[in-house]
């Protein structure tokens, strides 16, 4: 039962380096979702796939972007990490978009210096 | 500008106390979804209300859809600190601009601490 996995845990990047945060979803959900959690910010959305072979902006896409690589699998790649970006990252699926529930993985903290 | 203001922020009561969680926004949703979300680990579902007065009771929570689909209540009732965590409502707009039509967008969340 493993649902919605992300990988890695814990990250410390540099400015400027580069990093994928992997999601994967055993669910056979068609949707997928980044969102990026800040204190008294909620969870934003950064990008979207509503389906396989399609990816959508969300509220902050800025210095982001992601790869659907096949219906399971969602990434999400900071190309030249900022201090702005640190964050806790979370992964989730969902069956069809938005009135669907979602399912979150257990995050992603990222700390970039 | 926060498209769902939820209120208060912080809550800190003593077990047995009841509380209101409050999610308002000036567009109407397509559905609203309340979530909870413990320390370390990622939202998990409480809730999906879709008819506007829609009303539904999870043990002693209890979550309201307004008449007019704009805004929700979580209602805690002899809260028990098991019950602490962050609550976080989120909801689908119907008419927010061709490009976040269907999106879910989440309240800034509620984080509620009950003491025994």
């Amino acid at each position: 039962n493993a649902g919605v996995t992300q990988t890695p845990k814990f990250q410390v990047l540099k400015t400027g380096q580069s990093m994928t945060l992997q999601c994967a979803q055993d669910m056979n959900h068609n949707s997928m979702y980044w969102y990026r959690q800040d204190p008294g910010m909620g969870l934003r959305l950064i990008y979207y796939s509503a389906s396989e072979g399609t990816t959508d902006k969300g509220e902050v896409p800025n210095g982001y972007n992601v790869s659907r690589l096949n219906k399971r699998e969602f990434s999400l790649r900071l190309e030249s990490a900022a201090p702005s970006q640190t964050s806790v990252y979370f992964c989730a699926s969902s069956r069809d978009r938005a009135n669907s529930p979602l399912h979150f993985g257990n995050g992603t903290r990222l700390t970039v210096t | 500008t926060q498209l769902l203001e939820q209120s208060p922020q912080f809550l800190s009561i003593q077990e047995g106390e009841n509380l209101t969680v409050y999610c308002n926004s000036s567009s109407v949703f397509s559905s609203l979804q309340w979530y909870r979300q413990e320390p370390g680990e990622g939202p998990v579902l409480l809730v999906t209300v879709v008819t506007g007065g829609e009303v539904k009771k999870l043990k002693r929570l209890t979550f309201q859809f307004g008449d007019a689909r704009k805004d929700s209540s979580l209602h805690i009732t002899a809260a028990q600190p098991g019950d602490t965590g962050l609550y976080l409502c989120a909801g689908a707009f119907l008419f927010y601009g061709s490009s976040n039509t269907g999106k879910l967008i989440f309240g800034q969340g509620t984080t509620l601490q009950v003491k025994p």
